[in-house]
């Protein structure tokens, strides 16, 4: 089982739409959950952090965490062409060493 | 402006000619690492250090030195580079504590070993 899963995509929704992005990890000591959005040859970018269950909203993005069923989502309202990209989904287990998923990538259609 | 600066941005080589890439970050930050990515692997640590003349050994260190001797540089050595070493490599900084709250990327280095 891998450390940190996400589904490849793409995941296609028309421009306006709620995207939601999905990330599953193995480590129950996990303490700290991270989206990263990658542009294609780009670096990797922060966008949310979360740290407790619940919901976590920073103007169109909002990151939710379930702890208890190991999962975490970044849900992108009013989804625009710009946000066409692959986001990273990162947890921090138990030893503090951050782990990256392989990535979900997202495409807006107009 | 903070930033990590990392260089070449584009290598080709060949197998065995000894490379170096460089890592520069001017954020004063403590800790340090490299990543490399490959498609369908996703981002997969090389090495990282948690301070000057600290160093440790991420998830695919075979293959890769680095050395930490000041704060702000944290070079990648390839000593006898493979094709399979071929790939996308990140620098990136944060913060004291280690803690990945912030982690900032340097812009790639592209790398083909032929």
């Amino acid at each position: 089982q891998k450390e940190v899963e996400q589904n490849s995509g793409p995941l296609s929704v028309p421009e306006g739409a709620i995207a939601s992005l999905n990330c599953t990890y193995s480590d129950r000591g996990s303490q700290s959950f991270f989206w990263y959005r990658q542009y294609s040859g780009k670096s990797p970018e922060l966008i949310m952090s979360i740290y407790s269950n619940g919901d976590k909203e920073d103007g169109r993005f909002t990151a939710q965490l379930n702890k208890a069923s190991q999962y975490v989502s970044l849900l992108i309202r009013d989804s625009q062409p710009s946000d066409s990209a692959t986001y990273l989904c990162a947890v921090t287990g138990t030893a503090s060493k951050l782990t990256f998923g392989t990535g979900t990538r997202l495409q807006v259609t107009l | 402006e903070a930033q990590v600066t990392q260089n070449p941005r584009y290598l080709i080589t060949v197998t065995g000619k000894k490379l170096t890439v460089t890592c520069s970050q001017n954020m004063n930050h403590e800790y340090m690492s490299w990543y490399r990515q490959d498609p369908g692997l996703g981002l997969r640590q090389i090495y990282y250090s948690m301070n000057v003349e600290v160093t440790d050994k991420g998830d695919v260190p075979e293959g890769y030195k680095v050395s930490r001797k000041e704060k702000r540089n944290f070079p990648l050595i390839l000593e006898s580079p493979s094709p399979n070493q071929t790939s996308l490599y990140f620098c990136a900084s944060q913060g004291a504590g280690g803690f990945p709250d912030t982690q900032y990327f340097g812009p790639g280095t592209r790398l083909t070993v032929l």
